[in-house]
């Protein structure tokens, strides 16, 4: 069947480490950026967010840093597992607190855990 | 946050005919978007739809290829039709979310192959 990722740029992390997954994004005016996880044969899955006026972020493993000046977003996932082999994607939008804007998606990386 | 499911999870299909996939929101939603995602690469925007209104269609999709229907607040159908191999792709529903997370859910998805 289909995989997502076949195509797509490959980060390839040995189990342990630390994994950096950077995006770039267009629109200057985009104000919430969101970072997704997509396995094989499932639909992306919210990972973290952030809004425009924080610089970092930071969840369970994973740290999101956005720096507005080069429109850089960048994922950190701490101490990676196997469980993390997936496609990731970061997404941005306009939302200005108003639900509904669409999301606009960056290329996406493929993470492959090496044990 | 919303559940979505959505169906079907995959088909094959041959050229010249017609698939309509559903998407079904366990809660109201007002903004439902249908993405694409062709093999190996990211997800595209196909349209918005807006319960009550006509579909918002993006750059390079019209509503004659991709007709969506929204009859309420929780279900939304995309139909992709006179179908040629070149839309053999994952096709995936998503929702905006409200107050107050103002994050975006995906479904499953649905894998089509036009043969």
């Amino acid at each position: 069947g289909e995989s997502v990722g076949l195509h797509l740029p490959t980060l390839s992390v040995q189990e342990g480490d630390n994994s950096i997954i950077n995006c770039a994004y267009s629109n200057s005016a985009s104000d919430y950026f969101i970072w997704y996880k997509q396995e094989s044969g499932k639909g992306p899955q919210f990972i973290i967010d952030i809004r425009s006026n924080m610089d970092k972020r930071q969840g369970q493993r994973v740290t999101v840093l956005l720096n507005k000046t080069v429109k850089h977003l960048s994922l950190q996932i701490a101490a990676t597992q196997p469980g993390d082999s997936a496609v990731y994607f970061c997404a941005e939008t306009n939302r200005r607190e108003a639900a509904g804007n669409k999301l606009t998606f960056g290329g996406g990386t493929r993470v492959l855990v090496k044990p | 946050s919303a559940v979505i499911s959505q169906k079907p999870s995959r088909d094959i299909c041959q050229r010249g005919t017609s698939l309509t996939i559903q998407c079904q929101v366990d809660s109201q939603v007002t903004m439902m978007f249908w993405y694409r995602q062709q093999p190996g690469q990211s997800l595209t925007l196909i349209a918005t739809a807006n319960q009550g209104s006509e579909a918002t269609y993006e750059s390079g999709f019209v509503i004659d290829k991709f007709p969506i229907s929204r009859p309420n607040l929780t279900f939304s159908t995309l139909t992709v039709s006179n179908m040629s191999p070149e839309d053999s792709s994952i096709y995936l529903c998503s929702v905006a979310l409200g107050a107050p997370n103002y994050g975006y859910t995906f479904g499953s998805g649905t894998r089509l192959t036009v043969v």
